[in-house]
């Protein structure tokens, strides 16, 4: 089963330049998730998309950050404008269900994004 | 929305038995506690997860207490393969909705 796809791997952009990631879930999978990794810290949780509606995006930084599902599938989690404090792995991950509270997520590789 | 609290680090031998205790002393009482473990360069990985008292899969044991305010991953006979880092998640859910959380994570080192 091929797992979560997440491109590109790593990116460098300048401050308040635009950036845009990509993820592709299992197949298969109702839910997805977007996570900012900061260095030396958790995951800490973007948004969160139920098919292709929203279930939580209370810490989404709404002034730069905006995130899609289009029919259910991919997502696209872009900044606009970038900041220095935006330098972090960004992590997807989907689940089978994810309402259930014993739904396992499955990450991707994340990718790196430095901001000069 | 239930915090988490877990030791920055640990150095363990090879061979021996590793506790990691996270604490999460607001968790809801419909809440999961789940482990992850991540390598560098890579995402999460699902370990295990619990309600209470015990978890045992083939890689770990999760300990949970009555009052489930803590919890406590168990790694049997650690070998240098185990060095990452372990975070623990837990799931304060509610009317419908819940908001995921991990903590800082634990830096497990296994010493030859």
């Amino acid at each position: 089963e091929a797992g979560v796809a997440q491109s590109p791997r790593y990116k460098i952009i300048e401050k308040r330049q635009s950036v845009a990631f990509w993820c592709n879930p299992i197949s298969g999978h109702a839910t997805l998730y977007w996570y900012q990794q900061i260095l030396g810290q958790g995951p800490k949780l973007l948004i969160q998309f139920q098919n292709n509606g929203v279930v939580d995006d209370s810490q989404l930084p709404k002034d730069r950050f905006s995130a899609e599902r289009l029919k259910g599938v991919d997502s696209t989690l872009k900044i606009q404008p970038a900041k220095l404090e935006d330098s972090a792995v960004y992590l997807c991950a989907s689940s089978p269900e994810g309402l259930a509270s014993t739904d396992t997520q499955y990450f991707g590789p994340g990718t790196r994004l430095t901001v000069l | 929305l239930a915090k988490t609290t877990q030791p920055i680090s640990m150095d363990s031998y090879e061979g021996q038995e590793v506790n990691i205790t996270c604490s999460h002393n607001n968790i809801a009482t419909n809440d999961y506690i789940t482990w992850y473990q991540q390598f560098p360069s890579q995402g999460p990985r699902f370990i295990i997860q619990g309600y209470k008292t015990k978890v045992t899969n083939e890689v770990a044991s999760l300990f949970i207490p009555a009052d489930r305010k803590s919890s406590t991953l168990s790694l049997p006979r650690v070998s240098l393969s185990d060095t990452a880092v372990y975070y623990c998640l837990v799931l304060a859910s509610g009317a419908g909705s819940y908001q995921l959380t991990f903590g800082k994570g634990t830096k497990l080192s296994v010493i030859p």
